[in-house]
């Protein structure tokens, strides 16, 4: 059983640029949490989804960010008009059922010059 | 809002020597996680602990959960210079993980 993959696995972005990050949860799993890791610091909970339902985001910023997980293909967290701030390593998780252990991916390294 | 909190965020400890890694929270819960984290690497679960008074062990890592102080221990034995990471731990509530800051541990030869 393949773990979480994300894609891709480093992204450099210009500034006011797009960004879209994709993750395909385990085989099963269909809850899946996007997380973000600022450099030295932890990671933060940026959105909760399960299959075509935005369960709560209240970690995403309000602009820029949108997240989405449809029915069939993988997820996608969405980074509008990219700016330095939003470098980070964002981690994706799933989970079979709403509850933990969530299983995190490699991560995607965005880089905004 | 549950905060979760590590002390300390760094230690270099020199290799056989004991140390112990502490989380508090801020709210109650029952579901207390320890992951460790290599440079530039993703997440790797070592330990789940879902009710007071659990203990796990894997090596030379113990963690431990206090429900009531709301409080975890990671505690390290006789380190080898393999152990050195940063380890999180995190806290189940409100559908979704809360992260502690990190602490960073460097084992000195």
């Amino acid at each position: 059983n393949a773990g979480v993959m994300q894609n891709p696995r480093h992204l450099v972005r210009r500034r006011g640029q797009e960004a879209r990050l994709r993750c395909s949860p385990m085989k099963g799993h269909s809850h899946v949490y996007w997380y973000r890791q600022l450099p030295e610091e932890g990671l933060k909970f940026m959105v909760y989804l399960q299959k075509e339902n935005i369960i709560d985001e209240s970690g995403m910023p309000k602009e820029r960010f949108s997240a989405e997980f449809p029915k069939e293909g993988p997820s996608i967290l969405r980074i509008q008009q990219v700016v330095r701030g939003d470098s980070a390593a964002y981690f994706c998780a799933s989970s079979p059922v709403a509850r933990p252990p969530q299983y995190f991916g490699p991560g995607t390294r965005l880089t905004v010059t | 809002e549950l905060k979760v909190e590590q002390n300390p965020l760094f230690l270099s400890m020199q290799e056989g020597k004991n140390y112990t890694i502490y989380c508090n929270y801020s709210t109650t819960s029952d579901r207390l996680y320890w992951y460790r984290q290599d440079p530039g690497k993703s997440l790797e679960s070592l330990f789940v602990l879902l009710s007071n008074g659990a203990v796990k062990q894997e090596g030379r890592l113990m963690a431990s959960l206090d429900t009531k102080a709301r409080l975890s221990t990671l505690h390290i034995t006789a380190a080898v210079h393999d152990l050195s990471a940063t380890y999180f731990c995190a806290v189940f509530g409100n559908e979704k993980l809360t992260f502690g800051t990190g602490t960073r541990l460097t084992i000195i030869p």
